[in-house]
């Protein structure tokens, strides 16, 4: 695709619910990253793919955050047991290897009610 | 680690006035630093990027960005600025062995042109 692509774009869902958040790279990109953006603040890195394999997943707050990327291109943010705090724009970023330009998508904002 | 300070979090300017958005960082390591801008309901665009070289960087929508060492700054500069320039502007700071990754973000500067 023209850039990177994120479903859906809004998700509400309930306390305690599974969510899981898609991000479509620019085609060709090896590199992908996930960050958050919590209102108000700048986004904050959680996890980075380079191909299939998580390189650096340091920034995952805690066991209930997980992602995939099996096929070395579409990703899924994945989120058990959501509480209220995860509420928050969810950005995801690729690039052509780790040390060219990040393109973002226009994130996924998810609500936790 | 590496941390992002930008230091005015609101930024109110005339249209076709000059403006500057201040960052400063600190990082134990060589850095690249960048900025983005964030339109409403929109994801992040790169603005410029400084990796090595000249220390005055020239970006897109004739902005500009200076980086000293000395200081461990990398301001934000555009000589006169348009409606279109309101937005989220956000510096941001990666380790030069780690490329483009792992990007560490200020809290970010909303600037505000009124006519």
């Amino acid at each position: 695709g023209a850039g990177v692509s994120q479903t859906p774009s809004n998700k509400v869902t309930e306390k305690g619910k599974y969510v899981e958040l898609r991000c479509d790279p620019i085609s060709g990109h090896t590199a992908l990253y996930w960050y958050r953006q919590s209102l108000g603040q700048g986004p904050e890195f959680l996890i980075y793919f380079q191909g299939t394999g998580a390189a650096d997943d340091s920034g995952l707050p805690n066991d209930r955050f997980f992602a995939v990327r099996p096929e070395g291109s579409v990703s899924t943010l994945k989120i058990q047991r959501t509480e209220r705090g995860d509420s928050a724009m969810y950005l995801c970023a690729s690039s052509w290897d780790r040390g060219s330009e990040a393109f973002f998508g226009q994130g996924t904002r998810l609500t936790v009610v | 680690a590496q941390s992002v300070t930008q230091l005015d979090s609101q930024v109110p300017v005339f249209e076709e006035a000059p403006v500057e958005l201040r960052c400063n960082y600190s990082s134990s390591v060589s850095v690249y630093l960048f900025w983005y801008v964030q339109y409403p309901n929109q994801g992040l665009q790169l603005l410029l990027k400084y990796l090595s070289g000249s220390t005055l960087v020239k970006g897109i929508n004739g902005f500009e960005a200076e980086f000293n060492k000395s200081q461990t700054s990398f301001h934000l500069r555009k000589p006169s600025v348009h409606i279109s320039d309101t937005a989220e502007y956000f510096c941001a700071v990666s380790d030069q062995w780690k490329g483009a990754q792992k990007l560490v973000f200020g809290q970010g500067t909303r600037l505000t042109i009124n006519p």
